[in-house]
């Protein structure tokens, strides 16, 4: 079964640190996406990534957040000067071009990253 | 902006029991998809439903996309300990949103055996 692999599994980082989060989609897949979800909250849509390009990015999605796809094969989610309140599971999900909308995405295990 | 009211939050039953955990929306969605998500895991999908009225099974799970594609439900048939953790579901408005997932708070199901 494919997978999507995120790596750390998890970050500790100090507050105003910049952190990257790595994630491996599933190889055919083309539609990328990272979620976050806060401790005891909803699972929340930070950005989708389409052709090299933010397809899509939430109102979480500040100054402070950027993503890329450096080599074709890793997708990172960027965090320039972490907060407190960034503290999370970051999840990170892709789907196959011709599946967009209508069918299941393939979630990773997710880093959880905790600033102090 | 669009939101996916799941209830309950939390459901403590004794094995064989069923049970129904209701997903509600005032927006309409192009697919509606149900997780389940342990602890310290992403998400892992259990089904997608996509036409209004449609039924879909897997095993003792039923679930159901409500004709007018606003909620939807997932019915567990005589609960197992196995089925214990967190169900959650996500709807996709689709048109221009790229895959955009709204996902409800959860539901925390604790089968005692």
């Amino acid at each position: 079964e494919p997978e999507v692999t995120q790596t750390p599994s998890h970050q500790v980082t100090q507050m105003g640190q910049e952190v990257i989060l790595r994630c491996v989609p599933i190889s055919n897949h083309l539609y990328f996406y990272w979620y976050r979800q806060i401790l005891g909250q909803k699972v929340e849509f930070l950005v989708s990534f389409y052709n090299n390009e933010i397809s899509e990015k939430s109102e979480i999605f500040d100054d402070q957040f950027s993503v890329e796809r450096p080599d074709g094969s890793n997708f990172t989610l960027k965090i320039r000067s972490t907060k407190l309140e960034d503290s999370a599971m970051y999840f990170c999900a892709s789907i196959p071009t011709s599946y967009r909308g209508n069918y299941g995405y393939t979630f990773g295990s997710g880093t959880r990253l905790t600033v102090v | 902006t669009q939101l996916l009211e799941q209830s309950p939050q939390f459901l403590s039953i004794q094995e064989g029991e069923n049970l129904t955990v209701y997903c509600n929306s005032s927006s309409v969605f192009s697919s509606l998809q149900w997780y389940r998500q342990e602890p310290g895991e992403g998400p892992v999908l259990l089904v997608t439903v996509v036409t209004g009225g449609e039924v879909k099974k897997l095993k003792r799970l039923t679930f159901q996309f409500g004709d007018a594609r606003k909620d939807s439900s997932l019915h567990i048939t005589a609960a197992q300990p196995g089925d214990t953790g967190l169900y959650l579901c996500a709807g996709n408005a689709g048109g221009t949103s790229y895959g955009k997932l709204t996902f409800g708070q959860g539901t925390i199901l604790t089968v005692h055996p």
